[in-house]
């Protein structure tokens, strides 16, 4: 079965606002990593998080990560109307880094 | 300078016809990954080579066939195309599988449709 699971699947919200979107995962983890996919692209790495980190920040994104829970989220800060994307979640499944699993993504629309 | 291409972008076929999919990497590294995405953007590993070697084979039809002639290229062969592999395919790389950071860099994708 799919690894992570994010939520909401699709969130829209008016550009300045903050988005938040969660993710949540069945096994243990070596990491725990984020992707946006634009429409009609590939995936692009945005930031990776470690099972012995709680926080991580990367400009107006700050990645959170609850190993009790297996649950992480991603914060996008002062939203822009070019962040506009899938948000996908995926982790490595404890297999130390040989395989990603990636969520079904969240659908973010910023409104200009 | 383009670090994951893929060819063709777009692919329209018949039903039952052979196609393959080109991926070439400039980024020196050692694994490359092939990724099926269906309709509702859930993307689903399908092969993971790694220096040319096959690491990760995800109960993928025996139709789809891999090939890597060389670590910086991966290809994607699948014999007797069925109307559910339409999808849009993703190469990816990555420095080397089992590295505990390991990003991986996507291809632009190459969208099949099988009619």
């Amino acid at each position: 079965s799919q690894q992570g699971e994010e939520d909401p699947q699709a969130l829209s919200i008016q550009e300045g606002e903050n988005a938040t979107m969660n993710c949540s995962y069945k096994t243990s983890i070596n990491n725990l990593q984020w992707y946006r996919q634009n429409s009609g692209r590939g995936l692009v790495h945005l930031i990776l998080i470690r099972s012995n980190e709680r926080e991580k920040h990367s400009g107006r994104l700050r990645v959170t990560l609850d190993t009790s829970k297996k649950s992480s989220s991603l914060l996008i800060t002062a939203s822009r109307a070019a962040d506009t994307a899938s948000y996908f979640c995926a982790t490595d499944g404890g297999t130390g880094g040989f395989k990603t699993i990636f969520g079904a993504g969240t659908r973010l629309f910023v409104k200009a | 300078d383009t670090a994951v291409s893929q060819t063709p972008k777009y692919l329209v076929t018949q039903m039952g016809n052979d196609k393959s999919i080109k991926c070439e990497q400039n980024l020196g590294h050692d694994t490359m990954y092939w990724y099926k995405q269906d309709s509702k953007k859930f993307l689903k590993i399908m092969f993971s080579y790694n220096n040319k070697e096959l690491i990760i084979n995800e109960t993928v039809p025996n139709r789809f066939s891999p090939k890597s002639p060389d670590k910086a290229h991966l290809n994607l062969h699948i014999n007797s195309l069925e109307l559910g592999d339409s999808a849009v395919y993703f190469c990816a790389s990555s420095q080397r599988a089992g590295l505990s950071y390991n990003e991986q860099f996507f291809g632009p994708g190459t969208r099949l449709t099988v009619l």
